[in-house]
């Protein structure tokens, strides 16, 4: 089954900075991905995914993902944060028609 | 469309104390999961169904009854809490389809259990 580990726990990033997210997976063919947000309180939205049909995937709120199958990676970035985009971010891998998360990655955006 | 909602928001428990969260949807989804969201954890399926009237087992079932007696809801029950299920429940479904359909979330159900 595929699994999906997120490095870092924390990423605190400065408003109009770079955002990286790291998501890596564990190798099988083909590996399906997703990125989800979740805003304090709420439920999780869909940000992107991959389905194999292009490697560089665009989502939602400025925010992008390449795949890279050498180094079995799915990292998430967006060139300029915004404090909106403080929030718990998840990698996820599909496994049949169920989800497989990682432990999450939480953004803080300092003004 | 309302897209999935989840009744109660909030509850606390004492220990030994059942309860029933439910989870309605309104897009005509076939798939429909129950996750455990702890902190460090990310999270974890608890239970999921295929269909109206067919659940199976997660990754983490233990404690934890499912029905799917309705298409469009999914209940998760508690027989005797216990302080370890304090936890945040979300309820997501999808439509049945291919792997890459998008799994689609509840607003989630915050529980303590003394």
């Amino acid at each position: 089954a595929q699994s999906v580990t997120q490095l870092g726990s924390h990423v605190s990033v400065s408003e109009g900075a770079l955002v990286l997210l790291r998501c890596n997976y564990s190798s099988s063919v083909p590996p399906y991905l997703f990125w989800y947000v979740q805003y304090p309180n709420q439920g999780l939205q869909l940000l992107l995914k991959y389905t194999s049909a292009a490697t560089l995937v665009k989502g939602i709120n400025g925010f992008e993902a390449e795949f890279k199958k050498s180094e079995t990676s799915f990292h998430l970035t967006k060139p300029s944060a915004h404090m909106s985009d403080a929030a718990e971010y998840f990698c996820a891998a599909a496994n049949d028609y169920k989800l497989s998360f990682g432990a999450g990655t939480t953004v803080t955006v300092r003004a | 469309n309302a897209g999935v909602t989840q009744t109660p928001k909030f509850r606390v428990l004492k220990t030994g104390q059942s309860m029933t969260l439910l989870c309605a949807q309104d897009m005509n989804h076939e798939y429909m999961y129950w996750y455990r969201q702890d902190p460090g954890m990310g999270l974890r399926l608890i239970h999921y169904s295929v269909g109206e009237g067919t659940t199976a087992k997660g990754e983490v079932p233990d404690g934890y009854n499912v029905s799917r007696l309705k298409k469009q809801n999914f209940l998760l029950g508690l027989e005797s809490a216990a302080p370890s299920q304090t936890s945040v429940y979300f309820c997501a479904s999808r439509a049945r389809g291919l792997r890459t359909d998008t799994q689609y979330f509840g607003p989630g159900t915050r529980l303590t259990v003394l």
